[in-house]
């Protein structure tokens, strides 16, 4: 069974403290890794995909990474708005479009 | 191009009930899939149309069913509901482009079920 864990559950960060938010997979057949934000009461925002060990990804502040066990998403000198939870999720061989989803790390980001 | 729709955005039933929920995806994507938000399991796969042909499907009871119509629109419909049942719904979209890679899935803003 596919499983995705992801780590701390909750980080609060003053603005400008660069940190790291982790995501541990076990996937068989790895066909994407996938990084969404999500605000209150809103649905997923895509950020990144990952396919391959090794592979990086970059947005502004944010940054992707990927390798054959975990995925890390790099935060440097976030902003209040960064604030929201963070979302990871795989998807294997067990279906080509279902998404295993993490329970998401909460950030907070205080002025 | 507009995202990802889904109405009605809210929906208060009661036990016993049914509903049905409607997700539009991004224009030119053909797959759309379902999942089910709750604080305490977090997002969880219900099912993926593509073609009008359920795909794949997740660990629900056969009261979740869903369907696909030829403009991709989807619905999904949940019958005799259970208090269990209160969720955020969300609809994803893809382009389900052939392949050994996922395609990425994007989100709508979700249906706020609330079973009384």
């Amino acid at each position: 069974e596919d499983q995705v864990t992801q780590s701390p559950e909750a980080l609060r960060l003053q603005e400008g403290e660069s940190s790291s938010l982790n995501c541990s997979y076990t996937v068989s057949g790895l066909r994407g890794l996938f990084w969404y934000r999500q605000d209150p009461g809103k649905g997923p925002e895509f950020l990144f995909t990952l396919y391959s060990a090794g592979e990086e990804k970059e947005k502004e502040r944010l940054k992707a990474t990927l390798t054959k066990k975990e995925s890390f998403l790099h935060i440097t000198a976030p902003k209040p708005e960064d604030s929201a939870t963070y979302l990871c999720a795989a998807s294997g061989d067990s279906g080509y479009s279902t998404l295993t989803f993490g329970k998401g790390t909460m950030l907070l980001v205080s002025p | 191009k507009a995202g990802v729709t889904q109405t009605p955005r809210y929906l208060i039933k009661t036990r016993g009930q049914q509903v049905t929920l409607s997700c539009s995806p991004i224009s030119g994507h053909r797959s759309v899939s379902w999942y089910q938000q709750t604080p305490g399991q977090g997002l969880q796969f219900l099912f993926e149309y593509f073609s009008e042909t359920q795909r794949n499907k997740g660990n629900f009871p056969g009261r979740f069913s869903g369907r696909q119509f030829s403009n991709s629109r989807s619905e999904m419909n949940v019958s005799t509901l259970e208090l269990g049942d209160s969720a955020l719904y969300l609809c994803a979209s893809s382009l389900r482009l052939a392949g050994d890679f996922a395609d990425t899935q994007y989100f709508g803003p979700g249906t706020r079920l609330t079973v009384l």
